[in-house]
C-alpha cells in the first residue's frame, strides 16, 4: 500500500536559518505530493502540491520538488521566521488504492529568535 | 464561505456512549473523509467516501461507523466510545482525485 515517511522531529532553527525536512514514499504509479501545515491550534491548511514528476510546488517561500528518481519530496524555505513554527505534514494521494490522502507522522519545526 | 464545518469543537464521553460527530462542506465537493490525529502518529484514515451513497473504511476504522446520505454530510458515529478513542478528530474534502483536501478545523473527543 501507499506509504509517506518523514524525518523525526522536533527541528529547532534560529531565525534566518535554512529549512530540509525530509519526506520520502512508497507508491505505485504516479501520485500527487503534498505538504501541509498546522499552526498551534489549528487544522491543516495546504501549503504546497506538485501533481507530477519534477514539477516544484512553491508556497510563501517555502519549496518542494517531486522526484521519481529517489521517490522524495523535500520541503525547503531559505530563511525561516519564528512564524513559521508548526507542524509540518507531508501527504500523497495514490492512483491506484484507497482514494483519500495518506500521511506522513509530522515533523515539529521550533524556530527560535 | 464556510468551507468545512465540524461540530462539536469539543466533547467529554463516558466509555461506552455512543455519539454522532458532524461534518458538513458547502464546496459541492464529493470527497470526503475522516482522520484521527494522535500525538507522534500523524493522521490516519478512519473511514472515506467519493460520492453520495460511497463510503469505505480507510487504515482504522473498527469502532467507527459512516453514512453518506448527501454530498453535503458525512457524519462519523461512535458505537461504543473507548478511552482509545480520546484523540482529534479532522473531517476534509476535496473536489476532485488528488487535488487536495480542505480541513475543518477538528473535534477534540475525550472518553473517560
Amino acid at each position: 500500500g501507499n506509504s509517506v515517511t518523514q524525518m523525526e522531529g522536533p527541528v529547532t532553527l534560529s531565525e534566518e536559518a535554512f529549512l530540509t525536512i525530509n519526506c520520502t514514499y512508497t507508491a505505485t504509479g504516479y501520485p500527487s505530493l503534498f505538504w501541509y501545515v498546522q499552526y498551534p491550534g489549528e487544522g491543516l491548511q495546504l501549503l504546497l502540491k506538485a501533481t507530477k514528476a519534477d514539477d516544484k510546488g512553491s508556497n510563501k517561500g517555502f519549496e518542494a520538488t517531486y522526484r521519481k528518481e529517489t521517490t522524495s519530496f523535500h520541503l525547503e524555505k531559505g530563511s525561516v521566521q519564528v512564524s513559521d513554527s508548526a507542524v509540518y505534514f507531508c501527504a500523497l494521494w495514490g492512483d491506484t488504492g484507497r482514494r483519500a490522502l495518506t500521511f506522513g507522522s509530522g515533523t515539529r519545526l521550533q524556530v527560535q529568535p | 464561505n464556510a468551507g468545512v464545518t465540524q461540530t462539536p469543537k469539543f466533547q467529554v464521553l463516558k466509555t461506552g456512549q455512543s455519539m454522532t460527530l458532524q461534518c458538513a462542506q458547502d464546496m459541492n465537493h464529493e470527497y470526503m473523509s475522516w482522520y484521527r490525529q494522535d500525538p507522534g502518529m500523524g493522521l490516519r484514515l478512519i473511514h472515506y467516501s467519493v460520492g453520495a451513497g460511497i463510503t469505505d473504511q480507510g487504515e482504522v476504522p473498527n469502532g467507527y461507523n459512516v453514512s453518506r446520505s448527501t454530498t453535503e454530510d458525512f457524519p462519523l458515529r461512535l458505537l461504543s466510545a473507548a478511552p482509545s478513542q480520546t484523540s482529534v478528530y479532522f473531517c476534509a474534502s476535496s473536489s476532485l482525485a488528488g487535488y487536495g483536501y480542505t480541513f475543518g478545523s477538528g473535534t477534540r473527543l475525550t472518553v473517560v
